[in-house]
């Protein structure tokens, strides 16, 4: 079974510029996730969706930051303009909607700000 | 105060010695209790998942719960030198939604 994909891998931009961050859940996978992870810290949540629509995302900075799942499968994460503070890994998960909730992660977008 | 709270280690332990790693939470709202594993610049990985107070035992693993005292730990048996990675704790109030993680701990197993 293939994992859940994420690109770019690492990105360097200078603050003010915009960024996007690529995501392929797992197939059949209904929940997809975006977490900030900071050096040091745990995952924050940022967002989730079931489908298509957006179940949760209170923690996201939405003056700056925005997300979509078009057709419920993919989805892009935004940063328009960055900060020096949004200097993080962006890790995405997927999992099925069910008795298991198992949250499978992506290895990550390593993002620096400079 | 943070919402959840973990030992920061680093820890290090030599190879076959049994470790706890452990979490402590605020808000008696959570009901279901993660343990997951980094590998360093890897995503997190599930290795064990609660819900309410008890234990629960996979192979070399042990998550315990004790919700009246609003904390959790894991045990690691025998441990080995692959196990060393950064354990994360979450927790949840809802069923699938509204996680929060731990700042996670670092494990280092000697041989």
């Amino acid at each position: 079974e293939a994992g859940v994909a994420q690109s770019p891998r690492y990105k360097i931009i200078e603050k003010r510029q915009s960024v996007a961050f690529w995501c392929n859940p797992i197939s059949g996978h209904a929940t997809l996730y975006w977490y900030q992870q900071i050096l040091g810290q745990g995952p924050k949540l940022l967002i989730q969706f079931q489908n298509n629509g957006v179940v949760d995302d209170s923690q996201l900075p939405k003056d700056r930051f925005s997300a979509e799942r078009l057709k419920g499968v993919d989805s892009t994460l935004k940063i328009q303009p960055a900060k020096l503070e949004d200097s993080a890994v962006y890790l995405c998960a997927s999992s099925l909607v069910g008795p298991q909730e198992t949250q499978y992660f992506g290895p990550g977008t390593r993002l620096l700000v400079l | 105060q943070k919402e959840v709270e973990q030992d920061p280690g680093p820890l290090s332990v030599p190879e076959g010695a049994i470790v706890s790693l452990n979490c402590t939470y605020s808000n008696s709202a959570f009901q279901y209790f993660m343990w997951y594993r980094q590998y360093s610049r890897k995503g997190p990985e599930l290795l064990m998942y609660t819900y309410s107070s008890g234990n629960k035992e996979d192979g070399r693993f042990t998550a315990q719960v004790d919700k009246s005292s609003k904390y959790i730990s894991l045990f690691i048996r025998d441990s080995q030198p692959s196990d060393s990675a950064t354990y994360l704790c979450a927790m949840s109030p809802n069923y699938g939604q509204n996680f929060v993680f731990g700042p996670g701990t670092r494990l280092s197993v000697l041989p």
